[in-house]
């Protein structure tokens, strides 16, 4: 089955810019969304169609997939980011969904 | 605006069932299919399966193929979830969510949280 595999942890200040990965076999080749998730609340999608923002989502939030990688950035983060983030995408080989294991972001 | 209510929280024994909700407002219910996730205590997101709310097909996780469940009432715009034979390892927040398919999930119920115990 597909596997998506993000780093368990990044950190970034205040004002900074936070990258979060997440690496899979041809991911450039699928759709990646990504997610974010505060204690207690349910999944927001902050980014859609690997690059796609949903309407309310600031342009801080954007999306970059190429090759093995997707990639989530956040700039000029804010203390409101700290949360963990998740990428999902659909395998159409087991028409299944798969999620990555999450990111914390911890704002430093 | 667009929502999705889920039922209240369960608490339930080892090798029973638990039934959750899902009560969709503000769209066209059967455009979107429903998408079923849960999150253990402390653990990631794992996708648990999908319906059609057009013609009821759904495709779900392979490793809980047997146990789940998934349907809808079109009629109160309501999609089900039902787990069967429930072990302590279905402890956790269950959540639907609109979409299915390659599609990104735009709008998410609250959750429900689903206690196994003896």
């Amino acid at each position: 089955s597909y596997v998506l595999t993000q780093p368990p942890s990044v950190s970034a200040a205040p004002g900074q810019t936070a990258t979060i990965t997440c690496g899979g076999n041809n991911i450039g080749r699928k759709s990646v969304h990504w997610y974010q998730q505060k204690p207690g609340q349910a999944p927001l999608l902050v980014v859609y169609d690997d690059s796609d923002r949903p309407s309310g989502i600031p342009e801080r939030f954007s999306g970059f997939n190429s090759g093995n990688t997707a990639t989530l950035t956040i700039s000029r983060v804010e203390g409101g980011d700290e949360a963990d983030y998740y990428c999902q995408l659909w395998d159409s080989s087991s028409e299944h969904v798969v999620f990555g294991g999450g990111t914390k972001l911890t704002v430093l | 605006q667009v929502q999705l209510v889920q039922s209240g929280a369960e608490v339930t024994k080892p090798g029973a069932s638990v039934k959750v909700s899902c009560k969709a407002s503000g769209y066209s219910f059967d455009t979107f299919g429903i998408t079923w996730v849960r999150q253990a205590p402390g653990q990631g997101l794992q996708w648990m399966g999908w319906l059609s709310a057009y013609n009821g097909d759904t495709n779900s996780a392979q490793s809980l193929q047997g146990r789940l469940t998934m349907t809808t009432d079109t009629s109160t715009r309501t999609a089900y979830m039902e787990l069967k034979s429930l072990t302590s390892d279905d402890t956790g927040v269950y959540y639907c969510a609109r979409g299915g398919g390659n599609s990104g999930y735009d709008f998410w119920g609250q959750g429900t949280l689903v206690t196994v115990s003896s």
